[in-house]
C-alpha cells in the first residue's frame, strides 16, 4: 500500500507557539485530507484540500496541498492547550478511491 | 444532524470467536468506508461499500467481510478472531466522491 511519512513524529512545545507538519508521499493525491484525534475518540477532520497550491485556513489552522501533488503541510498558529492530541494527515489517489492515512503527530502544548 | 454513529463502543471477545460492528452514515451520505486503527498507528483500510456492494478491499484477509443495507448503513463482521484483530475500528462516511469524509468515534475491540 502507499506509504505516507508524517514527519515529526511527536511535538512539544509552549502554549502560544506555532506549529508545523507535514505529510509527503512517493505518488501523486488529488485530494489530501488533515484530521485530529482524541485518545479513545474517532479522527475529527480539521481541512480537506482538493487541488494543488490550494491554502485553506479553518480559525488557527491553516495547511495547503502542495504543488507537486507530493505533499501536504499543516501549520497551527498561537497553539492552545486544547490543540494536545495526534494529527494525522490522509491522502487519496482518485476520486472515489480510499484514503491513506499517515503515522501521525502527537502534540504537546504546554501551559 | 447526526454524524457517524457506530456500536458497540468496546467489545470483549475471546479468540475465534466472531463479531459483528455496526455503522450508521451521516445524512446523506451513501458510502461507507471501514479502518482498523492498531494503537500508536493511523487507520489503515479494510473496505469501502457503496450501492450495497463492495467497491474496494485493502490487505485484509476474508475474515473480515462487511455489508452495506439500503438506508446505507453498513456492518463489519470477522470471524475466527485472533488477538491481533484487537483495535479501534472506525467507520467512515462519504460521498462516493469522498467528499465530506467524516468518521464516527469507532468501537474498541479486544480479543482476549
Amino acid at each position: 500500500g502507499q506509504q505516507l511519512n508524517q514527519s515529526p513524529q511527536s511535538m512539544f512545545i509552549q502554549e502560544g507557539e506555532d506549529v508545523s507538519m507535514n505529510c509527503t508521499s512517493s505518488s501523486i493525491f488529488n485530494t489530501w485530507l488533515w484530521y485530529k484525534q482524541d485518545p479513545g475518540e474517532g479522527p475529527v477532520l480539521l481541512i480537506a484540500l482538493y487541488k494543488a497550491g490550494e491554502l485553506t485556513s479553518n480559525g488557527r489552522l491553516t495547511a495547503q496541498f502542495g504543488i507537486t501533488r507530493k505533499d501536504s503541510f499543516l501549520n497551527i498558529s498561537a497553539s492552545i492547550p486544547s490543540d494536545v492530541g495526534i494529527y494525522f494527515c490522509a491522502g487519496q489517489l482518485n476520486t472515489g478511491n480510499q484514503f491513506y492515512f499517515g503515522t501521525g503527530t502527537s502534540l504537546t502544548v504546554i501551559p | 444532524d447526526a454524524g457517524v454513529t457506530q456500536s458497540p463502543t468496546h467489545l470483549i471477545k475471546t479468540r475465534g470467536q466472531q463479531v459483528t460492528l455496526r455503522c450508521s452514515p451521516k445524512s446523506g451520505h451513501d458510502t461507507v468506508s471501514w479502518y482498523q486503527q492498531a494503537l500508536g498507528q493511523g487507520p489503515q483500510f479494510i473496505f469501502q461499500y457503496y450501492e450495497e456492494e463492495e467497491r474496494q478491499r485493502g490487505n485484509f484477509p476474508d475474515r473480515f467481510s462487511g455489508h452495506q443495507f439500503p438506508n446505507y448503513s453498513s456492518e463489519l463482521n470477522v470471524n475466527a478472531l485472533l488477538l491481533g484483530d484487537s483495535a479501534l475500528y472506525l467507520c467512515a462516511s462519504s460521498l462516493l466522491t469522498g467528499y465530506g469524509y467524516t468518521f464516527g468515534s469507532g468501537t474498541r475491540l479486544t480479543v482476549v
